[in-house]
């Protein structure tokens, strides 16, 4: 079972509307959460980090659930510039530091 | 501010020939971090270093890939010899090693093995 699962999509959505991701992760000792987003051809950025208590950055809302290890990431009102790649990416503590595992990642198209 | 850089962008290579891809982490970063992405695969970390020191290298594929940082502005990944399922987009990142663990990444250098 891999580490970090996700969706690949593609997720076809109109202009403006709400769409929503899931991921799942393995291990339970994973500690922080962000979802990072790819642009065709280009390197993986981060949009935003993860909490328990769930956060929002404009349009985009990111959800945790612990307990069912469990990660979604919300966007409301989609505009075509959203169209790109979104990373699951799990991060944990080991001896030598921290290693970020990645989600292959999900794709979203959105059309006039 | 530069980011990260990476040198070359694009490798066209023949099997067994030797690669060596370049990283310029951002100044003052003190981790790095070498992966490479297929569509396969997704994005896969191969190795990486804090403070120059190689902390886990169990992402390299094989023997045949090696990584050094001989300084903290600048690391290499070589494969040697280059096979046809080496090619990938090879990506080099940098963060700060403690407090938040935002990774920054590099354009990435598109590899082909012919």
């Amino acid at each position: 079972r891999k580490e970090v699962e996700q969706d690949p999509g593609p997720f076809n959505v109109p202009e403006g509307a709400t769409v929503a991701f899931n991921c799942t992760y393995s291990n339970s000792a994973s500690q922080s959460f962000f979802w990072y987003r790819q642009d065709c051809r280009k390197e993986p950025k981060l949009l935003m980090s993860v909490y328990s208590s769930g956060n929002e950055d404009g349009r985009f809302t990111a959800q945790l659930n612990r307990a069912s290890q469990y990660i979604s990431l919300l966007i409301r009102d989609s505009k075509l510039s959203d169209s790109a790649t979104y990373l699951c990416v799990v991060n944990r503590v080991t001896g030598g530091g921290n290693k970020l595992t990645f989600g292959t990642g999900t794709q979203l198209k959105v059309e006039l | 501010d530069a980011g990260v850089i990476q040198s070359p962008r694009h490798e066209v290579t023949e099997m067994g020939q030797e690669v060596t891809l370049r990283c310029k982490p951002i100044s003052g970063h003190n981790s790095l971090f070498w992966y490479r992405q297929t569509m396969m695969r997704g994005l896969e970390l191969l190795i990486y270093f804090n403070n120059n020191v190689p902390i886990d290298d169990s992402g390299m594929p094989e023997d045949r890939f090696s990584a050094k940082m001989p300084n903290a502005s600048f690391s290499t990944l070589k494969i040697q010899p280059s096979e046809p399922r080496d090619s990938a987009v090879y990506f080099c990142a940098s963060s700060f090693l403690a407090g938040k663990y935002e990774q920054y990444f590099g354009p990435g250098t598109r590899l082909t093995v012919t």
